[in-house]
Protein backbone atom coordinates (compact mmCIF):
# COMPACT_ATOMS: atom_id res chain seq x y z
CA UNK A 1 0.00 0.00 0.00
CA UNK A 2 1.16 3.61 -1.04
CA UNK A 3 1.68 5.12 2.38
CA UNK A 4 3.80 8.47 3.32
CA UNK A 5 4.87 8.87 7.08
CA UNK A 6 6.31 11.61 8.73
CA UNK A 7 8.37 12.49 11.79
CA UNK A 8 8.37 13.69 14.21
CA UNK A 9 4.69 14.47 14.62
CA UNK A 10 5.50 17.49 16.45
CA UNK A 11 8.13 19.79 17.01
CA UNK A 12 9.15 22.52 19.33
CA UNK A 13 12.11 25.15 18.45
CA UNK A 14 13.32 28.04 19.65
CA UNK A 15 13.58 31.10 16.52
CA UNK A 16 17.10 30.86 14.52
CA UNK A 17 17.97 27.47 15.48
CA UNK A 18 17.82 24.87 12.20
CA UNK A 19 15.73 21.90 12.26
CA UNK A 20 15.51 18.87 9.85
CA UNK A 21 11.74 17.20 9.48
CA UNK A 22 12.33 13.57 7.76
CA UNK A 23 9.86 11.76 5.54
CA UNK A 24 9.63 7.89 4.88
CA UNK A 25 7.34 6.38 1.94
CA UNK A 26 6.68 3.28 0.59
CA UNK A 27 5.31 4.63 -3.14
CA UNK A 28 7.23 3.25 -5.88
CA UNK A 29 7.42 3.72 -8.61
CA UNK A 30 7.25 7.62 -7.89
CA UNK A 31 7.27 10.41 -10.16
CA UNK A 32 8.48 13.13 -7.68
CA UNK A 33 8.14 14.21 -3.78
CA UNK A 34 7.10 17.70 -2.65
CA UNK A 35 7.02 19.42 0.83
CA UNK A 36 4.30 21.96 1.44
CA UNK A 37 3.70 24.24 4.50
CA UNK A 38 -0.06 24.39 5.28
CA UNK A 39 -1.26 27.10 7.95
CA UNK A 40 -3.96 25.84 10.04
CA UNK A 41 -7.18 26.46 8.57
CA UNK A 42 -5.11 27.27 4.99
CA UNK A 43 -4.22 25.55 2.04
CA UNK A 44 -0.56 23.91 1.53
CA UNK A 45 1.88 26.18 -0.03
CA UNK A 46 4.32 24.58 -2.32
CA UNK A 47 8.21 24.53 -1.14
CA UNK A 48 9.73 22.15 -2.91
CA UNK A 49 9.23 19.52 -5.68
CA UNK A 50 11.92 17.07 -6.22
CA UNK A 51 12.10 14.15 -9.51
CA UNK A 52 13.14 10.71 -8.85
CA UNK A 53 16.42 11.46 -10.06
CA UNK A 54 16.89 14.71 -7.79
CA UNK A 55 19.06 14.29 -4.47
CA UNK A 56 18.20 18.47 -3.13
CA UNK A 57 16.34 21.09 -4.52
CA UNK A 58 16.63 24.32 -2.17
CA UNK A 59 14.25 27.23 -1.67
CA UNK A 60 15.25 30.06 0.26
CA UNK A 61 16.18 28.49 4.09
CA UNK A 62 14.35 25.74 2.75
CA UNK A 63 16.42 22.51 1.64
CA UNK A 64 14.77 18.86 0.80
CA UNK A 65 16.93 16.03 0.22
CA UNK A 66 15.57 12.72 -1.37
CA UNK A 67 17.00 9.42 -1.61
CA UNK A 68 15.16 7.19 -3.55
CA UNK A 69 16.86 4.54 -2.55
CA UNK A 70 15.97 4.19 0.79
CA UNK A 71 12.79 5.84 0.17
CA UNK A 72 13.43 8.77 2.15
CA UNK A 73 13.28 12.70 2.18
CA UNK A 74 14.31 15.15 4.73
CA UNK A 75 13.49 19.01 4.83
CA UNK A 76 16.20 21.52 6.61
CA UNK A 77 14.62 24.83 8.04
CA UNK A 78 17.71 27.31 8.49
CA UNK A 79 17.71 30.26 10.90
CA UNK A 80 13.87 29.32 11.86
CA UNK A 81 11.38 32.15 12.07
CA UNK A 82 8.28 32.85 14.17
CA UNK A 83 6.39 32.63 10.88
CA UNK A 84 7.78 29.24 10.17
CA UNK A 85 5.21 27.94 12.61
CA UNK A 86 3.18 25.63 10.48
CA UNK A 87 2.59 22.29 9.66
CA UNK A 88 4.74 20.73 6.93
CA UNK A 89 3.85 17.82 4.61
CA UNK A 90 5.69 15.75 2.27
CA UNK A 91 3.79 14.62 -0.64
CA UNK A 92 4.23 11.71 -3.03
CA UNK A 93 3.05 10.92 -6.77
CA UNK A 94 2.94 7.81 -7.81
CA UNK A 95 4.13 7.15 -11.65
CA UNK A 96 1.56 7.86 -13.73
CA UNK A 97 -0.66 9.38 -11.73
CA UNK A 98 -2.43 12.65 -10.93
CA UNK A 99 -3.03 11.53 -7.10
CA UNK A 100 -1.20 12.87 -4.41
CA UNK A 101 -0.34 10.97 -1.49
CA UNK A 102 0.09 13.31 1.44
CA UNK A 103 1.92 12.22 4.67
CA UNK A 104 0.57 12.68 8.49
CA UNK A 105 2.48 16.07 8.66
CA UNK A 106 5.09 17.14 11.21
CA UNK A 107 3.28 20.29 13.09
CA UNK A 108 6.14 23.20 13.91
CA UNK A 109 5.91 25.57 16.36
CA UNK A 110 8.97 28.16 16.75
CA UNK A 111 9.15 30.34 20.45
CA UNK A 112 10.90 33.52 20.66
CA UNK B 1 1.06 36.03 -7.36
CA UNK B 2 -1.70 34.18 -9.04
CA UNK B 3 -4.64 32.62 -6.86
CA UNK B 4 -6.78 30.07 -6.02
CA UNK B 5 -9.65 31.14 -5.55
CA UNK B 6 -12.83 29.01 -3.07
CA UNK B 7 -15.57 30.11 -2.04
CA UNK B 8 -17.81 29.76 0.39
CA UNK B 9 -14.90 29.88 3.21
CA UNK B 10 -17.26 28.26 5.45
CA UNK B 11 -20.32 26.02 4.58
CA UNK B 12 -22.62 24.63 7.47
CA UNK B 13 -25.34 22.44 5.92
CA UNK B 14 -28.28 19.92 7.40
CA UNK B 15 -27.65 16.21 6.78
CA UNK B 16 -29.02 14.81 2.68
CA UNK B 17 -28.89 18.46 1.97
CA UNK B 18 -26.91 19.57 -1.12
CA UNK B 19 -24.08 21.02 -1.34
CA UNK B 20 -21.72 22.84 -4.19
CA UNK B 21 -18.44 24.15 -3.57
CA UNK B 22 -17.36 26.47 -6.06
CA UNK B 23 -13.26 27.33 -7.23
CA UNK B 24 -11.61 29.53 -9.52
CA UNK B 25 -8.64 27.74 -10.89
CA UNK B 26 -5.29 29.77 -12.05
CA UNK B 27 -6.54 31.05 -15.45
CA UNK B 28 -4.08 29.37 -17.51
CA UNK B 29 -3.84 26.33 -15.91
CA UNK B 30 -5.57 23.02 -17.16
CA UNK B 31 -5.90 20.21 -14.50
CA UNK B 32 -7.94 20.70 -11.88
CA UNK B 33 -8.45 19.15 -8.28
CA UNK B 34 -10.49 18.36 -5.31
CA UNK B 35 -8.82 16.87 -1.86
CA UNK B 36 -9.84 16.70 1.61
CA UNK B 37 -8.96 17.26 5.05
CA UNK B 38 -10.94 15.53 8.06
CA UNK B 39 -9.77 16.93 11.01
CA UNK B 40 -7.00 15.71 12.39
CA UNK B 41 -5.94 13.88 9.27
CA UNK B 42 -3.73 13.78 6.30
CA UNK B 43 -5.35 15.53 2.52
CA UNK B 44 -7.11 13.23 0.54
CA UNK B 45 -7.41 13.01 -3.34
CA UNK B 46 -10.64 13.20 -4.59
CA UNK B 47 -10.77 14.06 -8.26
CA UNK B 48 -8.46 14.98 -11.38
CA UNK B 49 -10.16 16.86 -13.93
CA UNK B 50 -8.99 17.98 -17.56
CA UNK B 51 -10.54 18.38 -20.62
CA UNK B 52 -13.60 18.58 -19.40
CA UNK B 53 -13.63 15.11 -17.67
CA UNK B 54 -12.89 13.27 -14.89
CA UNK B 55 -9.23 11.89 -15.36
CA UNK B 56 -8.75 9.95 -12.27
CA UNK B 57 -11.12 9.52 -8.91
CA UNK B 58 -10.53 8.06 -5.46
CA UNK B 59 -12.18 5.55 -3.96
CA UNK B 60 -14.18 8.10 -1.89
CA UNK B 61 -15.59 9.79 -5.10
CA UNK B 62 -18.46 7.90 -5.01
CA UNK B 63 -21.90 8.55 -6.88
CA UNK B 64 -22.90 11.39 -4.72
CA UNK B 65 -20.04 13.68 -5.93
CA UNK B 66 -19.83 15.24 -9.14
CA UNK B 67 -17.73 17.77 -10.77
CA UNK B 68 -18.47 20.84 -13.20
CA UNK B 69 -16.47 23.22 -14.68
CA UNK B 70 -19.61 24.97 -16.28
CA UNK B 71 -18.36 28.29 -17.52
CA UNK B 72 -14.74 27.69 -18.78
CA UNK B 73 -13.35 29.84 -15.28
CA UNK B 74 -15.27 28.40 -12.65
CA UNK B 75 -14.68 24.41 -11.08
CA UNK B 76 -17.23 23.32 -8.79
CA UNK B 77 -17.36 20.08 -6.53
CA UNK B 78 -21.48 18.74 -5.87
CA UNK B 79 -22.39 16.47 -3.38
CA UNK B 80 -25.86 15.30 -3.77
CA UNK B 81 -27.21 14.08 -0.34
CA UNK B 82 -24.51 15.25 2.52
CA UNK B 83 -23.78 13.10 5.45
CA UNK B 84 -22.15 13.57 8.67
CA UNK B 85 -19.22 12.21 7.19
CA UNK B 86 -18.74 14.75 4.77
CA UNK B 87 -17.61 17.51 7.30
CA UNK B 88 -14.13 18.42 6.35
CA UNK B 89 -12.39 21.19 4.75
CA UNK B 90 -12.10 20.28 0.87
CA UNK B 91 -9.28 22.36 -0.97
CA UNK B 92 -9.18 22.64 -4.73
CA UNK B 93 -6.25 22.85 -6.92
CA UNK B 94 -4.99 23.71 -9.83
CA UNK B 95 -2.23 23.11 -12.03
CA UNK B 96 -0.30 23.90 -15.98
CA UNK B 97 0.45 20.05 -16.52
CA UNK B 98 0.17 17.01 -15.09
CA UNK B 99 3.81 15.00 -13.11
CA UNK B 100 6.31 17.03 -12.25
CA UNK B 101 4.34 20.46 -12.51
CA UNK B 102 3.36 22.57 -9.63
CA UNK B 103 -0.09 22.81 -7.95
CA UNK B 104 -1.52 25.88 -6.77
CA UNK B 105 -4.09 25.39 -3.78
CA UNK B 106 -6.94 27.39 -2.62
CA UNK B 107 -7.92 28.15 0.96
CA UNK B 108 -10.67 25.33 1.14
CA UNK B 109 -14.14 25.58 1.88
CA UNK B 110 -14.69 24.45 5.97
CA UNK B 111 -18.07 21.89 5.37
CA UNK B 112 -19.73 21.19 8.51
CA UNK B 113 -22.70 18.87 8.22
CA UNK B 114 -25.25 18.69 11.22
Amino acid sequence: KNQVEQSPQSLIILEGKNCTLQCNYTVSPFSNLRWYKQDTGRGPVSLTIMTFSENTKSNGRYTATLDADTKQSSLHITASQLSDSASYICVVTPWNTDKLIFGTGTRLQVFP
Amino acid sequence: EPEVTQTPSHQVTQMGQEVILRCVPISNHLYFYWYRQILGQKVEFLVSFYNNEISEKSEIFDDQFSVERPDGSNFTLKIRSTKLEDSAMYFCASSEGKGNYGYTFGSGTRLTVV
